[in-house]
């Protein structure tokens, strides 16, 4: 069964903490992106990366990091940095063709 | 830069009503343009896209046509469900120099009533 997984579905998190989202996919794509999503402001691009073991930033890269070791796998840690984590996240993949095909999501709340 | 303006929400439309959701875009180049739909607490599922100019793009009964004289796209379907209450997104996709980027609409909340 081919697609995007993410995980966990629901995460929180704690002031100070680092938490790491998951990203997987089996559509052997070679481009994963990672999304914020808030309420009324749309999509923002948050990292990517084309091939394995390298990855840019996008729009608002700050108090976030990633990594690409496997090109199934697009990890994504909020740090401590990020003043206002609580947002849905949504990770997506593309190849060649200019369509990208999304994840089912992780919320990510603050306590 | 590139950007995607569509119309606020939400909408709220009876069962059978004819829907148009308006998005215009601006972009340095020939963009790809796309809708999205986001069903309650779900991620973003490609409803339809056109690629080139005067392209209508269909799916599920709704249709965008791709107009580069107007630079719009806008979402049209003639008798709408309940099944389609959902978040629609406007979006455009262009190369950046390294990738393709997708740049979003802020998205319209549509509701629609038995």
């Amino acid at each position: 069964d081919g697609g995007i997984t993410q995980s966990p579905k629901y995460l929180f998190r704690k002031e100070g903490q680092n938490v790491t989202l998951s990203c997987e996919q089996n559509l052997n794509h070679d481009a994963m992106y990672w999304y914020r999503q808030d309420p009324g402001q749309g999509l923002r691009l948050i990292y990517y990366s084309q091939i394995v073991n390298d990855f840019q930033k996008g729009d608002i890269a700050e108090g976030y990091s990633v990594s690409r070791e496997k090109k199934e796998s697009f990890p994504l840690t909020v740090t401590s940095a990020q003043k206002n984590p609580t947002a849905f996240y949504l990770c997506a993949t593309g190849e060649g063709a200019r369509e990208q095909f999304f994840g089912p999501g992780t919320r990510l709340t603050v306590l | 830069g590139d950007s995607v303006t569509q119309m606020e929400g939400p909408v709220t439309l009876s069962e059978e009503a004819f829907l148009t959701i308006n998005c215009t875009y601006t972009a340095t180049g020939y963009p790809s343009l796309f809708w999205y739909v986001q069903y309650p607490g779900e991620g973003l599922q490609l409803l339809l896209k056109a690629t080139k100019a005067d392209d209508k793009g269909s799916n599920k009964g709704f249709e965008a046509t791709y107009r580069k004289e107007t630079t719009s796209f806008h979402l049209e379907k003639g008798s709408v469900q309940v099944s389609d209450s959902a978040v629609y997104f406007c979006a455009l996709s262009e190369w950046g120099g390294s990738n393709y980027k997708l740049t979003f609409g802020k998205g319209t909340l549509l509701t629609v009533n038995p």
